[in-house]
């Protein structure tokens, strides 16, 4: 595609439940970030790959978020054991460079 | 500890005029700047940029300004335009963090009124 595209857009997770948060990247980037942005504020970094290998991880906020990208391309953040303080949106951005990082819409989560 | 700060949360220019985004950040490793826009309900979106070796990065009616000794940068929109009204992020890569992470600010919502 054209853009980097992040699904769902939109997830209710009850507290406890795992859930699983897709991104397709720009076709042919190396780079692939995820970031969570709470409400009123500016996303915050939680994880870089450069493609397969998962280079930076110092963002992640606590052993329940993982996040994977096997085959350097396709990405997924899992959070598992869902806590209200989870809910944010979830964004992801991919790029040739940090200094061109393109991000797709994001998935907004809500832990009720 | 906020690195990069937007003390603004808001800001409300008449159309035509000059809009002025603020920000500054503490860390003196920093050495690349980035200002992002962001629409609701969808990602960010890479505006300008500047390098630390810069102190002006000009294209078309965006302008950045960076004040490494003020560590103070700034974003001038001139003439502002309806379409411009928007949540303007800045962001700083570099030093101990590595290149390849953003650091935000919290962001300044910018309202162009007709």
């Amino acid at each position: 595609g054209a853009g980097v595209s992040q699904s769902p857009r939109y997830k209710v997770a009850k507290r406890g439940q795992d859930v699983a948060l897709r991104c397709d990247p720009i076709s042919g980037h190396v780079s692939l970030f995820w970031y969570q942005q709470a409400l009123g504020q500016g996303p915050e970094f939680l994880t870089y790959f450069q493609n397969e290998a998962q280079l930076d991880k110092s963002g992640l906020p606590s052993d329940r978020f993982f996040a994977e990208r096997p085959e350097g391309s396709v990405s997924t953040l899992k959070i598992q054991r869902t806590q209200q303080e989870d809910s944010a949106v979830y964004l992801c951005a991919s790029s040739h460079r940090v200094t061109e990082a393109f991000f797709g819409q994001g998935t907004r989560l809500t832990v009720v | 500890d906020q690195q990069v700060k937007q003390n603004s949360p808001s800001l409300s220019v008449q159309e035509g005029r000059i809009s002025i985004l603020n920000c500054d950040y503490t860390n003196s490793m920093f050495d690349y700047f980035l200002w992002y826009k962001k629409y609701p309900a969808e990602g960010p979106t890479f505006l300008i940029s500047i390098s630390s070796i810069k102190d002006k990065n000009e294209d078309g009616r965006f302008t950045v300004f960076l004040n490494k000794s003020a560590k103070h940068l700034s974003l001038h929109i001139v003439p502002s335009q309806p379409g411009d009204s928007a949540v303007y992020f800045c962001a700083a890569s570099g030093g101990v963090q590595g290149a390849q992470k953003l650091v935000f600010g919290q962001g300044t919502r910018l309202t162009i009124n007709p």
